[in-house]
């Protein structure tokens, strides 16, 4: 099945600084990749996602790019500031052939604190 | 659209007794459904995935006789958490798709202590 790995497993910035995450994942048939926020105690939210047939996507802020290849995509926040601090879950999604399941791997997260 | 709900959002319950926790898409259909659980600053770990009409599939190392999936319509999934036990203390977050679509909703989880 899918292996996500996720780093750094905490980031601290400075409110105005770039913060950068990056995955890896191990399915090359693998074909959708989600970034989620979470906040304490709350559900994750969707903040941007990714499809194989690209290699970047920008919404505001916040980018994500990906490289097929290597294997690997990473999300870039930029102007950070103090309301981006949560944790943020990078995630792939692809079919396993078994089960004929489109499910999501999850990585292992990562805390991100912007200090004001 | 794509509203998720999940009812209860707390419960405590002793141990040994059963708790059911449920999943319904409000605004949408859901072909399938996700169950998560997620430990205290760890990941989301997918336990099952449901189908409406069949039978879960369930990872591996979930017990499929102790967490009950029932998925009796396309709005609704059901997960019993039978003869609970304090381990079993958790977040439990669902999440739905619609037909081929890539996106998951998440529901806003349940919040388990057993006691």
């Amino acid at each position: 099945g899918e292996n996500v790995e996720q780093h750094p497993s905490t980031l601290s910035v400075q409110e105005g600084d770039s913060a950068v995450i990056k995955c890896t994942y191990s399915d090359s048939a693998s074909n959708y990749f989600p970034w989620y926020k979470q906040e304490l105690g709350k559900r994750p939210q969707l903040i941007i996602d990714i499809r194989s047939n690209v290699g970047e996507k920008k919404d505001q802020r916040i980018a994500v790019t990906l490289n097929k290849t290597a294997k690997h995509f990473s999300l870039h926040i930029t102007e950070t500031q103090p309301e981006d601090s949560a944790v943020y879950f990078c995630a792939a999604r692809g079919l396993d052939m078994d089960t004929g399941r489109r499910a999501l791997t999850f990585g292992s997260g990562t805390r991100l604190q912007v200090q004001p | 659209g794509a509203v998720v709900s999940q009812h209860p959002s707390r419960v405590i319950c002793k141990s040994g007794t059963s708790v059911k926790i449920e999943c319904r898409s409000l605004d949408f259909q859901a072909t399938t459904m996700f169950w998560y659980r997620q430990f205290p600053k760890q990941s989301l770990m997918l336990m099952a995935t449901s189908n409406e009409g069949s039978k879960a599939t369930y990872e591996q190392g979930v017990e499929k006789d102790k967490f009950l999936i029932n998925h009796a319509s396309l709005t609704l999934s059901t997960l019993t958490v039978t003869s609970a036990h304090p381990e079993d203390s958790s977040f439990y977050i669902c999440s739905a798709t619609r037909d081929r679509g890539n996106e998951q909703y998440f529901g806003p989880g349940t919040r388990l202590t057993v006691t």
